[in-house]
């Protein structure tokens, strides 16, 4: 049972354009998100996060939206850049969580930048 | 330079011959986990570590082992691999801190099992 979910394999924009990555998750009791980028044999690395307690959170580029009632987050970049592709990862936890450090995460959506 | 590293980077070997990949983390973290990464099913936690000592089991921990003697290391063992192991590997380390679940990841090692 999958439950974070990221319906979108692949994503390809222009530069300079907007991407936006969307995922969906089930289980209500999640109450934090995470975006993760990956690049190609390097390990995962933090980008943003984001509280259940908020619907935005905003960090240069990089903005996340959640939408608690849809069970919906995406995230926000721009402008797109060539050096943002990559492969994306939604996480999420919860609070009850917080002594293990885990984490569920999606099943990644691959990003290209075109120039 | 903070960072997690992991070794090998990659390995490929036979059914049921042992092997330990290790991982080890420069940040004095508490936390360290290991995930496995399959296509089309994103990361999944194998086991999970609070500290010195306290491990357990993560969503797929069937045919692995772990060993926290110290708070820097964090081995994952293979007694028995099977191809169905195949796979790539991340080992993550974390503070703890309330809310805060962001992890740091090594670079991985990729896993082939014939």
């Amino acid at each position: 049972d999958q439950q974070v979910k990221q319906n979108s394999p692949s994503l390809s924009v222009q530069e300079g354009r907007i991407s936006i990555l969307n995922c969906d998750y089930t289980n209500s009791m999640f109450d934090y998100f995470l975006w993760y980028k990956k690049y190609p044999a390097e390990g995962p690395t933090f980008l943003i996060s984001i509280s259940s307690i908020k619907d935005k959170n905003e960090d240069g580029r990089f903005t996340v939206f959640l939408n608690k009632s849809a069970k919906h987050l995406s995230l926000h970049i721009v402008p797109s850049q060539p050096g943002d592709s990559a492969v994306y990862f939604c996480a999420a936890s919860t609070l009850l969580w917080s002594n293990t450090g885990k984490l569920i995460f999606g099943q990644g959506t691959t990003l290209q930048v075109k120039p | 330079e903070a960072q997690v590293t992991q070794n090998p980077r990659y390995l490929i070997t036979v059914t049921g011959k042992k092997l330990t990949v290790t991982c080890s983390q420069n940040m004095n973290h508490e936390y360290m986990s290991w995930y496995r990464q399959d296509p089309g099913l994103g990361l999944r936690q194998i086991y999970y570590s609070m500290n010195v000592e306290v491990t357990d089991k993560g969503d797929v921990p069937e045919g692995y082992k772990v060993s926290r003697k110290e708070k820097r290391n964090f081995p994952l063992i293979l007694e028995s691999p099977s191809p169905n192991q195949t796979s790539l590997y991340f080992c993550a380390s974390s503070l703890r801190t309330g809310l805060s679940y962001e992890q740091y990841f090594g670079p991985g090692t990729r896993l082939t099992v014939t």
